[in-house]
């Protein structure tokens, strides 16, 4: 069973860049959620994706938005780039919307 | 709003020492409650869980207490090893939305030998 992996592990950008983060679904899992998780803190919920449909949305901007495609894998997008969106990008997957989550071990994002 | 605030770490200690993280929190109505662990340079596991009051749940030697009346859920093992090193998040579901959770900070262990 391959669980949930994550692309890039690393990449740096510059202020008002865009980017484009990359997850695989663990197999079997229809469910997958993005967090934040800055230097030192808990990762804060960003959206979560039900069959390719966003379904809940943490308090971030419309700069940050997302996809689910039908094999259930997602991208997360962050446009207009600022230095404070510096962090470790968590992708979780579970069966359902209350499902366990298991998390991938993300993509660590550094803005110049 | 919901809210779960942890003890500050970092936390240090000698390997076989008696390990207590505090976590208590804020939620409306009476939700499942976790405590994930994230290894150095690893995604986070769940840990262990609990879904309703005066549960115990347990695994790896990690044990922690759904305890309604303080609105507590601290982790405790009776013996960590240099392997348990690792941050430790505690996290409750976000009110009506399933699989969508709220972490606290985190409480980084460090377990010397």
């Amino acid at each position: 069973e391959t669980g949930v992996t994550q692309s890039p592990t690393h990449l740096i950008k510059t202020r008002g860049q865009q980017v484009t983060l990359r997850c695989s679904s663990q197999s079997g899992h229809n469910t997958v959620s993005w967090y934040q998780q800055a230097l030192g803190q808990g990762p804060q919920f960003i959206f979560q994706y039900y069959r390719e449909e966003e379904n809940g949305r943490g308090n971030f901007p419309p700069r940050f938005s997302g996809l689910q495609f039908p094999n259930y894998s997602s991208e997360l997008n962050v446009n207009a780039l600022e230095l404070d969106d510096s962090a470790l990008y968590l992708c979780a997957s579970s069966t359902a919307e209350a499902g366990e989550l298991f998390f991938g071990e993300g993509s660590r994002l550094t803005v110049l | 709003g919901d809210s779960v605030t942890q003890m500050e770490g970092p936390v240090t200690l000698s390997e076989e020492a008696f390990l207590t993280i505090n976590c208590t929190y804020t939620a409306t109505g009476y939700p499942s409650l976790f405590w994930y662990v994230q290894y150095p340079g690893e995604g986070l596991q769940l840990l262990l869980k609990a879904t309703k009051a005066d549960d115990k749940g347990s695994n790896k030697g990690f044990e922690a207490t759904y305890r309604k009346e303080t609105t507590s859920f601290h982790l405790e093992k009776g013996s960590v090893q240099v392997s348990d090193s690792a941050v430790y998040f505690c996290a409750l579901p976000i009110y009506n939305q399933g699989g969508k959770l709220i972490f606290g900070q985190g409480t980084e262990l460090s377990v010397k030998p």
